[in-house]
C-alpha cells in the first residue's frame, strides 16, 4: 500500500468553528507532514513529525494545531481560523532512514473559511 | 538556505512534441536528492522522477528524463511524445538528509490537442 489518505475531501467552516483534518498511511514510514498550499503555488512545510514526536514548526499561528496519536495517523486541528486559512491542506510521509527522502503526498483537504 | 527557482511559471507543449522544464538550485552540500513532482489538476501531487546528486547519470522513467548538471547546479526534466495527461503544475524540489523539503515555485504546463 503506497498510498497516504485523507479526510475529508472539501470543508467549508464559519471563523468561530472547530474542525479537524485527518491524514493515514500505512506505509511504515515515521516523518508524517502538513503543507498548506494556494492556488498555483508550491506547498508551504507547517509541521514536520518525526517518529511520533513534533520536530519541525514552521512559525504557524496557534489556531493550528497539530497532533500524531501512532505512527500511522496525523490530525491537523483547526479553530477561529481566517478566511486567509483558505487552501489545500496537503498531508505527506516519509521514511527517515530511506536515503533518497521522497515523500509521499495525500489528494488534500480543500479547506474555505467563511 | 537552499533555494530552487523554476524561471518558466507557465508552458505549454504540442500533444507527441517533446518539451523541457527547467529548475537550477544554489546549495554548498555535496549529497542531496532532486526530484520532480507533477501536480495536475484538482488532483494528488505524485512523484515523477528522482536524482541522486552522487550518480553522474541522468535518472530516466519511460518518457521523462532529467539533465542534471551538478557543477551548473541545473535540473531540467525532459517530457518525450508529450500527452494530454501531461497537463500539470511540475515542481522541482531539493532534499538532503535531515533537511526539509525545498520545492520551486512551479511550472504549469499546456499540452495542446
Amino acid at each position: 500500500d503506497t498510498e497516504v489518505t485523507q479526510t475529508p475531501k472539501h470543508l467549508v467552516m464559519g471563523m468561530t468553528n472547530k474542525k479537524s483534518l485527518k491524514c493515514e498511511q500505512h506505509m511504515g514510514h515515521r516523518a508524517m507532514y502538513w503543507y498548506k498550499q494556494k492556488a498555483k503555488k508550491p506547498p508551504e512545510l507547517m509541521f514536520v513529525y518525526s517518529y511520533e514526536k513534533l520536530s519541525i514548526n514552521e512559525s504557524v499561528p496557534s489556531r493550528f494545531s497539530p497532533e500524531c496519536p501512532n505512527s500511522s495517523l496525523l490530525n491537523l486541528h483547526l479553530h477561529a481560523l481566517q478566511p486567509e486559512d483558505s487552501a489545500l491542506y496537503l498531508c505527506a510521509s516519509s521514511q527517515p532512514t530511506r536515503r533518497s527522502g521522497e515523500q509521499f503526498f495525500g489528494p488534500g483537504t480543500r479547506l474555505t473559511v467563511l | 538556505a537552499q533555494t530552487v527557482t523554476q524561471s518558466q511559471p507557465e508552458m505549454s507543449v504540442q500533444e507527441a512534441e517533446t518539451v523541457t522544464l527547467s529548475c537550477t538550485y544554489d546549495t554548498s552540500e555535496s549529497d542531496y536528492y532532486l526530484f520532480w513532482y507533477k501536480q495536475p489538476p484538482s488532483r494528488q501531487m505524485i512523484l515523477v522522477i528522482r536524482q541522486e546528486a552522487y550518480k553522474q547519470q541522468n535518472a530516466t522513467e519511460n518518457r521523462f528524463s532529467v539533465n542534471f548538471q551538478k557543477a551548473a547546479k541545473s535540473f531540467s526534466l525532459k517530457i518525450s511524445d508529450s500527452q494530454l495527461g501531461d497537463a500539470a503544475m511540475y515542481f522541482c524540489a531539493y532534499w538532503t538528509t535531515g533537511n526539509q523539503f525545498y520545492f520551486g515555485t512551479g511550472t504549469s504546463l499546456t499540452v495542446i490537442p
